[in-house]
């Protein structure tokens, strides 16, 4: 299984909106509405940012937003803010239990 | 509050064995399938291993099957990772995370790292 390929690398100024994507294939994020964002801050554990492509976790930010179309699912952070700095992570269910992560996003906040 | 606590890590030579176990305080823990997910060094998250809630079924990376054993002991509240025939590049840091629904993993450890080097 393939990594879902991510873009390296975002940034934003604060309070702009920012986009990340992360295309698979009709395998995984094209063939089922499970996937997943999370943020990684560095020696720190994964936090759930949006699961089931659009649904959010209790107690995170309505700034952050997903959404899907086809191949490729996206988190969009809108009001980008310092805290929001770390690397972000998509990840599908890709059928017959088996799941794959995406390659990872840096964002930035200038 | 829900607590994933990792152990087992640490330096081990090629072609040998390490068991990294994972314990959970504060939820049902036998409730939940429960995975192990790596990140090598500079590297992004790898999907390792998964067992479902009851035990009774483990699925596998292609890049560990063979070689790591997924188990869980419910009474115990813990997770296992039995890791035979390591290899350079199972160097990563280990977490183990909890399924709350197909794919989201709403809890994970603070992972634990093996290095594999002569």
């Amino acid at each position: 299984q393939s990594a879902l390929t991510q873009p390296a690398s975002v940034s934003g100024s604060p309070g702009q909106s920012i986009t990340i994507s992360c295309t698979g294939s009709s395998s995984d994020v094209g063939d089922h509405n499970y996937v997943s964002w999370y943020q990684h801050h560095p020696n720190k554990a994964p936090k759930l940012m949006i699961y089931d492509v659009t649904k959010r976790p209790s107690g995170v930010s309505n700034r952050f937003s997903g959404s899907k179309s086809g191949n490729t699912a996206s988190l969009t952070i809108s009001g980008l803010q310092a805290e929001d700095e770390a690397d972000y992570y998509c990840s599908s269910y890709a059928g017959s239990s088996n799941y794959v992560f995406g390659t990872g996003t840096k964002v930035t906040v200038l | 509050q829900v607590q994933l606590v990792e152990s087992g890590g640490g330096v081990v030579q090629p072609g040998r064995s390490l068991r990294l176990s994972c314990a959970d305080s504060g939820f049902t823990f036998s409730s939940y399938a429960m995975h192990w997910v790596r990140q090598a060094p500079g590297e992004g998250l790898v999907w390792v291993a998964v067992i479902s809630y009851d035990g009774s079924r483990e699925f596998y990376a292609d890049s560990v099957k063979g070689r790591f054993t997924i188990s869980r002991d419910n009474s115990m509240k813990t997770l296992y990772l039995q890791m035979n025939s390591l290899r350079a590049e199972d160097t990563a840091v280990y977490y183990c995370a909890r399924e709350v629904v197909i794919a989201a993993f709403d809890y994970w450890g603070q992972g634990t790292l093996v290095t594999v080097s002569s």
